[in-house]
């Protein structure tokens, strides 16, 4: 139990347009979720904690403009990366609090952006 | 804020070997997670810590959460190759977690 599926795997989008990347818990309920972003041989970077039914709350230094996130059930959150440049090419991640299994992560979104 | 320290960095070990890897952290924290991350997928919890000097295993991996709460160590015995990875430790605070940098495994049959 405690499936995390996080869709699409991967995308490449042209510069200067939007992404919109999906969370979702399969079998459980998440009143939060969690983003993350890795680049290449680095560790996991918190961008911002997602909360059911209320704003997201944002790690200092991420532009809420920039990541814009939703979480509109509690089973859904999705992460829009808004006019898309190629620095924020990166692994985006997804990962949500399961209560007795705890943590789990999505399988991770691969964006580039051209 | 706060930050692991994970060390090695990197390890490239023969199959067979046993492993070991540790994090230590400059604040306490209540749990310690060591997740598995194989390329272009999310981690994988490997094994959690939910008390100062406890001793975990799970297989072939053992872990501890050390007494002063500042650090934990995973070990893994027998290596074979599909132990290729990086492994993270995380410290679980009140709702978030912080990632160690990572040890890369590398594993030669």
């Amino acid at each position: 139990g405690a499936v995390v599926s996080q869709h699409p795997s991967r995308v490449i989008c042209k510069s200067g347009t939007s992404v919109k990347i999906e969370c979702r818990s399969l079998d459980f309920q998440a009143t939060t979720m969690f983003w993350y972003r890795q680049f290449p041989k680095q560790s996991l970077m918190l961008m911002a904690t997602s909360n059911e039914g209320s704003k997201a709350t944002y790690e200092q230094g991420v532009e809420k403009d920039k990541f814009l996130i939703n979480h509109a059930s509690l089973t859904l959150s999705t992460l829009t990366v808004t006019s898309a440049h190629p620095e924020d090419s990166s692994f985006y991640i997804c990962s949500a609090w399961t209560g007795n299994y705890g943590y789990t992560f999505g399988s991770g979104t691969r964006l580039t952006v051209v | 804020g706060q930050q692991l320290n994970q060390s090695p960095q990197s390890m490239f070990i023969q199959e067979g070997e046993d492993v070991s890897m540790n994090c230590t952290s400059s604040s306490i924290f209540n749990t310690w997670l060591w997740y598995k991350q194989d390329p272009g997928e999310g981690p994988v919890l490997l094994i959690a810590l939910y008390k100062a000097g406890e001793l975990t295993s799970n297989g072939r991996l053992t872990a501890q959460f050390g007494i002063t709460r500042k650090d934990s160590f995973l070990n893994i015995s027998a290596s074979i190759p599909s132990d290729v990875g990086i492994y993270f430790c995380a410290g679980q605070g009140y709702s978030t977690l912080t990632f160690g940098k990572g040890t890369m495994l590398l594993v030669s049959p």
